[in-house]
């Protein structure tokens, strides 16, 4: 079936380091791949998303690169700031389907050490 | 602009009691529904999903049901609640047919004891 795998499950890095966070999906039709961050106690939040017909989207710090043919996508974060520590998710969808449903990696825990 | 509520924020109950959840979305029409399941420092695991009123499709097995008896109203039920129903349950939205996109609720954290 449908599976997302996520790597590393947890990440610890110095403040202003870089992070990357890497994800590989089955389904060759997926085309929809959000990122999601859940601090602790909190909702997961939205905070990129891409989709099959670009290859790179960036937001400030945070951009997301896609490689459909190796069928993986992969979240970097710049200068990272100790706000920046959670847990982030990410996920693959068929954008054609009428259910919306996304399948979510495992999680991964960044620690940003001050 | 669109928002979504869930009550109770925190609930505890003893094994064996019934359990009911609500999810409400404001602000849009036919919403696609989703309930989630987080157990403590886990990922995020579907338990059902609904397309339409009276429409629910269960991901997994277990002793949870789940309605939509309105179109913005998605609510998760149990009979008799087990220790390993214990966890974080996430309700979700996105619109249908046009963007995948999902937003999640603020949670209800469940204890069972």
């Amino acid at each position: 079936g449908e599976n997302v795998e996520q790597h590393p499950s947890t990440l610890s890095v110095q403040e202003g380091d870089s992070a990357v966070i890497k994800c590989t999906y089955s389904d060759s039709a997926s085309n929809y791949f959000p990122w999601y961050k859940q601090e602790l106690g909190k909702r997961p939040q939205l905070i990129i998303d891409i989709r099959s017909n670009v290859g790179e989207k960036k937001d400030q710090r945070i951009a997301v690169t896609l490689n459909k043919t190796a069928k993986h996508f992969s979240l970097h974060i710049t200068e990272t700031q100790p706000e920046d520590s959670a847990v982030y998710f990410c996920a693959a969808s068929r954008g054609s389907s009428n259910t919306g449903k996304l399948i979510f990696g495992q999680g991964t825990t960044l620690q940003v050490k001050p | 602009s669109q928002t979504i509520h869930q009550w109770p924020a925190t609930l505890v109950q003893p094994v064996g009691s019934p359990l009911s959840l609500e999810c409400t979305v404001e602000g849009t029409s036919n919403p696609n529904l989703y309930w989630y399941r987080q157990a403590a420092g886990r990922g995020l695991q579907l338990l059902f999903y609904s397309v339409g009123i009276g429409q629910i499709s269960s991901e997994v097995p277990q002793n949870l049901s789940a309605s939509r008896p309105q179109d913005r109203q998605f609510i998760l039920s149990s009979k008799k609640l087990l220790l390993s129903d214990s966890g974080f349950y996430l309700c979700a939205w996105s619109t249908a047919g046009v963007d995948e996109t999902q937003y999640f609720g603020p949670g209800t954290r469940l204890l069972v004891l």
